[in-house]
C-alpha cells in the first residue's frame, strides 16, 4: 500500500504561515504527491497536487524536493477557518486513481 | 469545480434493515467511490466504479453492494445493516487520468441501532 508519515498534529499562530510536512518515501515515478484537508464533520477537500516542480494556488503552495520522498505544503497566512486535518497522499496509478488516506495532520491555528 | 451530493447528512436505521446511501455528481466524471471514515482509521476505500455498470472492490467491501446505472449517480447498498457499519460514509468523483483529483461529498453520518 501506498503510505505517507506526518505528524499527528501541529498549532499555529493566525496569520503566520502554516508549514507541513509529509514523507512519502515509497513514491513511484508516475504518481502525483495530493494534499486534501478535512475540516471536522465536512467531506474532505482538494488543495492542491504536484509531480516533481513546485506548485501554488490560491490556496496553497507546494514544495516537493528533489528527489520526491517528502513535500511540505504550506498555507502562507494561516487563519481560524484553517484548523482542520490535513492529509498527503499519493496516489496509486490506475484509471480513476485510488487513493489511500493515511492519519492525517491534525492543524489548530489559534488566534 | 465539481459539486457532489449525498441524499442525507444523517440517518439511523435499525440491524437487518436494507440500506440505500445515494451520491450523485454534476460534472459528467467517470470515476466515482465510496469511503467510510471511523476514529483512528482514517478514510477506507469500499467500491470505487470507472464507468457505468463497472466497480471494482476497493478495501473493505464486506457487508457492502454498489450500484451504478447512471454516469452521474453512484449508489451504495448494505444488503442487511450490521452496527458495525455506523460510520460517516463519503462519496467522492473524479474524472481520472494522470491528475485524478476527487471532489468529495458532505458525507452521510450513518448510525445502525
Amino acid at each position: 500500500d501506498a503510505k505517507t508519515t506526518q505528524p499527528t498534529s501541529m498549532d499555529c499562530a493566525e496569520g503566520r504561515a502554516a508549514n507541513l510536512p509529509c514523507n512519502h518515501s515509497t513514491i513511484s515515478g508516475n504518481e502525483y504527491v495530493y494534499w486534501y484537508r478535512q475540516i471536522h464533520s465536512q467531506g474532505p477537500q482538494y488543495i492542491i497536487h504536484g509531480l516533481k516542480n513546485n506548485e501554488t494556488n490560491e490556496m496553497a503552495s507546494l514544495i516537493i524536493t528533489e528527489d520526491r520522498k517528502s513535500s511540505t505544503l504550506i498555507l502562507p497566512h494561516a487563519t481560524l477557518r484553517d484548523t482542520a486535518v490535513y492529509y498527503c497522499i499519493h496516489s496509486v496509478y490506475n484509471q480513476g486513481g485510488k487513493l489511500i488516506f493515511g492519519q492525517g495532520t491534525e492543524l489548530s491555528v489559534k488566534p | 469545480d465539481v459539486k457532489v451530493t449525498q441524499s442525507s447528512r444523517y440517518l439511523v436505521k435499525r440491524t437487518g434493515e436494507k440500506v440505500f446511501l445515494e451520491c450523485v455528481q454534476d460534472m459528467d466524471h467517470e470515476n466515482m467511490f465510496w469511503y467510510r471514515q471511523d476514529p483512528g482509521l482514517g478514510l477506507r476505500l469500499i467500491y470505487f466504479s470507472y464507468d457505468v455498470k463497472m466497480k471494482e472492490k476497493g478495501d473493505i467491501p464486506e457487508g457492502y453492494s454498489v450500484s451504478r446505472e447512471k454516469k452521474e449517480r453512484f449508489s451504495l447498498i448494505l444488503e442487511s445493516a450490521s452496527t458495525n457499519q455506523t460510520s460517516m460514509y463519503l462519496c467522492a468523483a473524479s474524472s481520472g487520468g494522470d491528475t485524478d483529483t476527487q471532489y468529495f461529498g458532505p458525507g452521510t453520518r450513518l448510525t445502525v441501532l
